[in-house]
């Protein structure tokens, strides 16, 4: 099972949006609406942000939203804050139980 | 508070073997399907392996298969993960973490425990 593919890095200004893909294949993210993603701050274990495509768990501010067309789905956190440059990972469930992870990609603030 | 802290990470010999542990709180363990992700250094998160509620089924990554077991203990709300003829590739953070009620993505995660294959 092949990683998804993120862009390595994103940047934008505060107060601006930034939008990440996450591209698979019809075995993975075009075949199943379970697709989450996670941020991560240096030398914190991950944190789930989105899950099924674009529902947000509790205490996820709504400036965070996911979508997917086809095989790619994405992310786009809007207002950004100081507090979002982190690294930033898909997830999905793909064909025989597997699961595949992204490349992850790092967001910066400007 | 829902809880998972894992133990067992050391330094291990190429070929070696080693058990991680994950002891779970603060929900009902044997609801949940549970898994192991890793994080080489510098590296990006990788799904290892999944187990369902009652251990009657687990699947792994292909780099894992065959070397690696993941098991559950619902009575003592633990979960393990058995690893076997270990290489430095295997060198990483262990994460263990829950699946959300409804499955297919993982909602809660521990702090780590750290594998490292070295001779």
């Amino acid at each position: 099972q092949s990683a998804l593919t993120q862009p390595p890095s994103a940047s934008a200004s505060p107060g601006q949006s930034v939008t990440i893909s996450c591209t698979g294949a019809s075995s993975d993210v075009g075949a199943y609406n379970y697709v989450s993603w996670y941020q991560q701050h240096p030398g914190k274990a991950p944190k789930l942000m989105i899950y099924e495509v674009n529902k947000r768990p509790s205490g996820v501010p709504d400036r965070f939203s996911g979508s997917k067309s086809g095989n790619t789905a994405s992310l786009t956190v809007s207002g950004l804050q100081p507090e979002d440059e982190a690294d930033y990972y898909c997830f999905s469930f793909a064909d025989n139980h597997n699961y595949v992870f992204g490349t992850g990609t790092k967001v910066t603030i400007l | 508070e829902v809880q998972l802290v894992e133990s067992g990470g050391v330094v291990v010999q190429p070929g070696g073997s080693l058990r991680l542990s994950c002891a779970a709180s603060g929900f009902d363990f044997d609801d949940h399907t549970m898994h192991w992700v890793r994080q080489g250094p510098g590296k990006g998160l990788e799904w290892v392996s999944l187990i369902n509620w009652d251990g009657s089924s687990t699947y792994y990554a292909d780099s894992v298969k065959g070397r690696f077991t993941i098991s559950r203990d619902n009575n003592k709300k633990s979960l393990y993960l058995q690893m076997n003829s270990l290489g430095t590739d295997d060198t990483a953070l262990y994460y263990c973490t829950k699946d959300g009620l409804l499955g297919f993505h993982l909602d809660v995660w521990g702090q780590g425990t750290t594998v490292i294959v070295s001779s």
